[in-house]
């Protein structure tokens, strides 16, 4: 099993612009998480989608943040547009009927 | 709601001595309670799991944690720390909210080990 995968690990953009963080979670998993870890506030839940239905998104920070789940094996946060206090590592996590997180190795985001 | 909270910001061992990393949690029902270890630059891993069987819970790489309910604790050890264990720990709490089940997080313990 390859795991939680993410992508891009690393993404350095500049004020303004779009981003997009990628995550595909273990096959068969059926929950699917967003967290931003900051050194500042540590892990915070940004989203979770159950069956790739949005349940709690009280945790994105702003309107300009935004996840979709089209399917099963994929999940996008979008950030648009970005801004210089959005640095963070965020991490994807997936997991079977609730249980055991699996997180994926992170994205890691700066913006100039 | 549940909450954790882990007691030491910093934990500074020697290799080859025991290591505690101290967790007390707060839950209105039998919680279930992980650890997660965090190497640097690194994604979360997994080291063990508490849901309500055995209340000594062994893990990977040697860590183990016990479940105190009447101390309401989950304190995570390992008898002889390795240079390898230096890494940031977090205690986890799962809770219920709607139809899926979240994780709350400690604050992490930052774990050094000494040559």
């Amino acid at each position: 099993d390859a795991g939680v995968i993410q992508s891009p690990r690393h993404e350095v953009t500049e004020m303004g612009q779009e981003v997009t963080l990628r995550c595909k979670p273990i096959s068969g998993h059926n929950s699917l998480f967003w967290y931003r870890q900051t050194m500042m506030r540590g892990l915070e839940l940004l989203i979770y989608f159950n069956n790739n239905v949005p349940i709690d998104d009280s945790g994105m920070p702003e309107d300009r943040f935004s996840a979709k789940m089209p399917n099963a094996s994929f999940s996008t946060l979008k950030i648009q547009p970005s801004e210089p206090r959005d640095s963070a590592v965020y991490f994807c996590a997936s997991s079977l009927q609730g249980n055991i997180q699996y997180f994926g190795a992170g994205t890691r985001l700066s913006v100039l | 709601a549940q909450s954790v909270t882990q007691l030491d910001s910093h934990v500074s061992v020697s290799e080859g001595t025991p290591v505690l990393l101290r967790c007390n949690y707060s839950s209105s029902y039998s919680p279930s309670l992980f650890w997660y270890v965090q190497h640097p630059n690194k994604g979360l891993q997994l080291l063990l799991k508490y849901t309500s069987a055995a209340t000594l819970v062994k893990g990977i790489n040697g860590f183990e944690a016990e479940f105190k309910k009447s101390e309401t604790s989950f304190h995570l050890t390992k008898p002889s720390a390795h240079m390898s264990d230096a890494a940031e720990y977090f205690c986890v709490v799962l809770g219920s909210s709607g139809s899926a089940r979240q994780l709350t997080f400690g604050s992490g313990t930052q774990l050094t080990v000494l040559p």
